[in-house]
């Protein structure tokens, strides 16, 4: 099994739908970031958590909510999709503050239509 | 200014040649630096990381750090078809969270 698992993999939605992407992993990490990707603009931040009871906005946090349900869980939301959150849609996990080696998802691409 | 920035390509080299990927990063206070391998639609997987200035080696893959320039770099010697790919740097900052470059295109023409 993979150690930070993303669902779905792909998602096409309507625009105005409020949609969940969610995040599990087995690292034991603390820390968990979303970002997301755009063609040409690499991997932007959406949100991190440091523990359970810490969530962060990042650089690009307008439309998107977040929820840490436990240490291992890390859920996305858009709650009212629009056509420019098509994007890939990263999870990922880290151990420590240097940032040393963030795991990655496998992604969700998401269209937004 | 872009905190991280990179030339995003595509960069095209033959095979066997070396392929040197470039980052400039603008916080001073950046503590950790890493290089990131992107397939297309997969997810980044990390190939280098180096917190001290100088060069670290690891096969065919060397990281050089500056930190008086703000600068980082990663070379792929004898590069081969495989490592066409997107090379995504990232910069971890004073609060541990990683900033990423756009990344640059690599192809390698056996």
């Amino acid at each position: 099994d993979a150690d930070v698992t993303q669902t779905p993999r792909n998602r096409i939605t309507k625009t105005g739908k409020r949609i969940m992407l969610e995040c599990s992993q087995t690292k034991g990490h603390d820390r968990m970031y979303w970002y997301r990707q755009d063609p040409g603009l690499g991997l932007r931040l959406i949100y991190y958590s440091f523990d359970v009871k810490d969530i962060n906005k990042g650089e690009i946090s307008d439309g998107y909510s977040v929820s840490r349900q436990a240490q291992a869980k890390f859920s996305l939301s858009l709650e009212s999709a629009i056509p420019n959150q098509t994007a890939l849609y990263f999870c990922a996990t880290s151990a420590d503050g240097r940032g040393s080696g963030y795991t990655f998802g496998s992604g969700t691409r998401l269209t937004v239509v | 200014q872009k905190e991280v920035e990179q030339n995003s390509g595509p960069l095209s080299v033959p095979e066997g040649a070396i392929a040197s990927l470039n980052c400039t990063y603008s916080d001073r206070g950046s503590q950790s630096f890493f290089w990131y391998r992107q397939y297309s639609g997969k997810s980044p997987e990390l190939i280098m990381f180096i917190y001290s200035n100088g060069d670290k080696e690891d096969g065919r893959f060397t990281a050089q750090l500056n930190k008086a320039s703000q600068y980082v770099s990663l070379l792929i010697r004898d590069s081969q078809p495989s490592d066409s790919a997107t090379y995504l740097c990232a910069v971890s900052n004073q609060g541990g969270k990683l900033i990423f470059g756009q990344g640059t295109e690599l192809s390698v023409k056996p």
